[in-house]
C-alpha cells in the first residue's frame, strides 16, 4: 500500500534560521514525490517534485528537498526561513494504478510557524 | 489563465439536503480529482476521473457521486448531506503520466468550505 507520513504536526523556527519539514513514504516501484504549500483559506500550491536524477531538488520560493531512497524520505528544507513561509505543508507521493493513473497520496500536513 | 475554479466557495446545508459542487479547469487536463480535507487527516481522495465520461471511486466515496460529462468539468454531488460531510473540498487536475513521460503535479482549486448542520 502507498502511504506518506509527516511525523511532525507543527514545526517552529525563528526567522533567518534553517528549516526542515520531514516526510517519509512507502510506495511500490519508483516514486514521484511532491511538496505543496497551503496558505489559510487557499488551495494547495505546488512547490517542487522529485521524478528522477539528482537527489536534491530545488523549487519555488527558495525551498529544496532531498530524496533519500535508502531512508525512503523526502524532507523539505530552506536555508533561511521567512515569516511569510508560515503555512501548512503537504508531502505527496504519486504512483500508477492499472489505468496508468498518477494517483496522489498525501501526508497529514505539517504546520510551519516562523517567528520574527 | 484561470487554472482550476471551484464553485461555490462556501455553503451551509441542512442534514438531508442535496447539493452539487462544480469544478472547472481550462488546462485541457485529462485527470481530475475530488479530495476532502479534514484536520489532522490530510487530503483524502473521494472520486477521480481519467477522462471525459469516466469516473472511479477513491478512498472515501460513500455518500458522494460524480459526473464528468465534459472534459473541463467535474461535478461532485451530495444526495443527502450528513454532518460527517462537513469539510473543505478540493478539486484538482493533472496531465496523465503517459502524456508527459514523467510524474506530473496536480493543480488545485481554491476549495469549497461546506458545513452540514
Amino acid at each position: 500500500a502507498q502511504s506518506v507520513a509527516q511525523p511532525e504536526d507543527q514545526v517552529n523556527v525563528a526567522e533567518g534560521n534553517p528549516l526542515t519539514v520531514k516526510c517519509t513514504y512507502s510506495v511500490s516501484g519508483n516514486p514521484y514525490l511532491f511538496w505543496y504549500v497551503q496558505y489559510p483559506n487557499r488551495g494547495l500550491q505546488f512547490l517542487l517534485k522529485y521524478i528522477t536524477g539528482d537527489n536534491l531538488v530545488k523549487g519555488s520560493y527558495g525551498f529544496e528537498a532531498e530524496f533519500n531512497k535508502s531512508q525512503t524520505s523526502f524532507h523539505l528544507k530552506k536555508p533561511s526561513a521567512l515569516v511569510s513561509d508560515s503555512a501548512l505543508y503537504f508531502c505527496a507521493v504519486s504512483s500508477r494504478s492499472r489505468y496508468n493513473f498518477n494517483k496522489f497520496y498525501f501526508g497529514s500536513g505539517t504546520k510551519l510557524n516562523v517567528k520574527p | 489563465n484561470a487554472g482550476v475554479t471551484q464553485t461555490p466557495k462556501f455553503r451551509v446545508l441542512k442534514t438531508g439536503q442535496s447539493m452539487t459542487l462544480l469544478c472547472a479547469q481550462d488546462m485541457n487536463h485529462e485527470y481530475m480529482y475530488w479530495y476532502r480535507q479534514d484536520p489532522g487527516m490530510g487530503l483524502r481522495l473521494i472520486h477521480y476521473s481519467v477522462g471525459e465520461g469516466t469516473t472511479a471511486k477513491g478512498e472515501v466515496p460513500d455518500g458522494y457521486n460524480v459526473s464528468r460529462l465534459k472534459k473541463q468539468n467535474f461535478l461532485l454531488g451530495l444526495e443527502s448531506a450528513a454532518p460527517s460531510q462537513t469539510s473543505v473540498y478540493f478539486c484538482a487536475s493533472s496531465y496523465p503520466t503517459r502524456m508527459t513521460g514523467v510524474g506530473t503535479e496536480a493543480f488545485f482549486g481554491q476549495g469549497t468550505r461546506l458545513t452540514v448542520v
